[in-house]
């Protein structure tokens, strides 16, 4: 079946370390995104990316960076400069055209250990 | 800037019950307007769509339809089941967002027996 795959479903982190969450899609979509969500914030664009080897920023890029060198994988790192970092981190896809929905992976929980 | 304004949580109902979830928004341009419903621990389902002003959306028994002359996309649903208990979330997508959704906080929902 396609979807989307993110990997791992938790993970923990120590203070002054990078972490790089995974976001895998078999849809053959053109545009990934990541999305913060934090409790009573809905969803805040990280960054997003609508073809391969180019990506933009969203609303809260600051301390996170991305890459996207192939179509199906679009990885988050979390860097030490994110000063509050723990919160459920979702990646979505969608063909970029139209008004195609968005289709979400099942999300990764990082908490600061 | 366009927006997304969600009546605010948690609804507690009896099965059963009546469903109504606010939703208003605020745009340039004709966006689409979608809702999404997240399970605890899971990513976001697009639960229904409408594209263009008068267009109901429907899908699980539940339905909204695009409102321009009040610019309202409010969720209902006629009777609700223990199984309904989620986060709802509104959203909307212009062409000027690059494809991008803008969404609303999200509404919690929870259906007691």
């Amino acid at each position: 079946d396609g979807g989307i795959t993110q990997s791992p479903k938790y993970l923990f982190r120590k203070e002054g370390q990078n972490v790089t969450l995974s976001c895998e899609q078999n849809l053959n979509h053109d545009a990934m995104y990541w999305y913060r969500q934090d409790p009573g914030q809905g969803l805040r664009l990280i960054y997003y990316s609508q073809i391969v080897n180019d990506f933009q920023k969203g609303d809260i890029a600051e301390g996170y960076s991305v890459s996207r060198e192939k179509k199906e994988s679009f990885p988050l790192t979390v860097t030490s400069a994110q000063k509050n970092p723990t919160a459920f981190y979702l990646c979505a896809s969608s063909t970029g055209k139209g008004d195609q929905p968005q289709h979400f992976g099942d999300g990764t929980r990082l908490s600061i250990l | 800037g366009d927006s997304v304004t969600q009546m605010e949580g948690p609804v507690t109902l009896s099965e059963e019950a009546f469903l109504t979830i606010n939703c208003t928004y605020t745009a340039t341009g004709y966006p689409s307007l979608f809702w999404y419903v997240q399970y605890p621990g899971e990513g976001l389902q697009l639960l229904l769509k409408a594209t263009k002003a008068d267009d109901k959306g429907s899908n699980k028994g539940f339905e909204a339809t695009y409102r321009k002359e009040t610019t309202s996309f409010h969720l209902e649903k006629g009777s609700v089941q223990v199984s309904d208990s989620a986060v709802y979330f509104c959203a909307l997508r212009t062409g000027g967002s690059q494809g991008n959704l803008i969404f609303g906080k999200g509404t919690k929902l929870s259906v007691k027996p």
